[in-house]
């Protein structure tokens, strides 16, 4: 079956660094890909999506390409803050009533 | 983007007792929703799926004399934790998808302590 695989966390990054979390998937399909992001306490929020192959899923400063010849779409950042503090799932979906196939979820922690 | 509403956001509740928890698409029509439950510091696992009209489809391991799901209309999805215990407490999210979508949208979350 379908499945994801992501970076294992936790992450820690000083303000402003580069951020990179890797994440590969494998389907049978053309999977839509994405990245959700859950604060504390909270749900998931999509934080960009990407639906077919070269596409990029950009939103808040993070960006995702979908890259069907290495069945891979990291998550990256140029400068992260304090505020993105959180952790992030990599996942898939194809079209129907099957559910998201999620990554493990990396933590990540951002200090000033 | 769409959002889905869940509620209540903190519940705690005596052992023995049921608790329901519901799931509403407020802008959209969720064909199909699904049942998460976390626990701390990992990722989700599905519980159960279900669309709208039919009976839920529980994963493996899911007791679904427990965890009763319902979604009797395409804005609403309940989960009801009956004769709740201890090992009951975590964090359940729903989330929600709407027919011909790839993408899906989660509720805030219910942390369920059962004391």
């Amino acid at each position: 079956g379908d499945s994801v695989t992501q970076m294992e966390g936790p992450v820690t990054l000083s303000e402003e660094a580069f951020l990179t979390i890797n994440c590969t998937y494998t389907a049978t399909g053309y999977p839509s890909l994405f990245w959700y992001v859950q604060y504390p306490g909270e749900g998931l929020q999509l934080l960009l999506k990407a639906t077919k192959a070269d596409d990029k899923g950009s939103n808040k400063g993070f960006e995702a390409t979908y890259r069907k010849e290495t069945t891979s779409f990291h998550l990256e950042k140029g400068s992260v803050q304090v505020s993105d503090s959180a952790v992030y799932f990599c996942a898939l979906s194809d079209l129907g009533n099957t559910p998201l196939v999620f990554g493990k979820g990396t933590r990540l922690s951002v200090i000033a | 983007g769409a959002v889905v509403s869940q509620h209540p956001s903190r519940v705690i509740c005596k052992s023995g007792t049921s608790v329901k928890i519901e799931c509403r698409s407020l802008d959209f029509q969720a064909t199909t929703m699904f049942w998460y439950r976390q626990f701390p510091k990992q990722s989700l696992m599905l519980m159960a799926t279900s669309n709208e009209g039919s009976k839920a489809t529980y994963e493996q391991g899911v007791e679904k004399d427990k965890f009763l799901i319902n979604h009797a209309s395409l804005t609403l999805s309940t989960l009801t934790v009956t004769s709740a215990h201890p090992e009951d407490s975590s964090f359940y999210i729903c989330s929600a998808r709407s027919s011909g979508n790839t993408e899906a949208f989660f509720g805030q979350g219910t942390r369920l302590t059962v004391v």
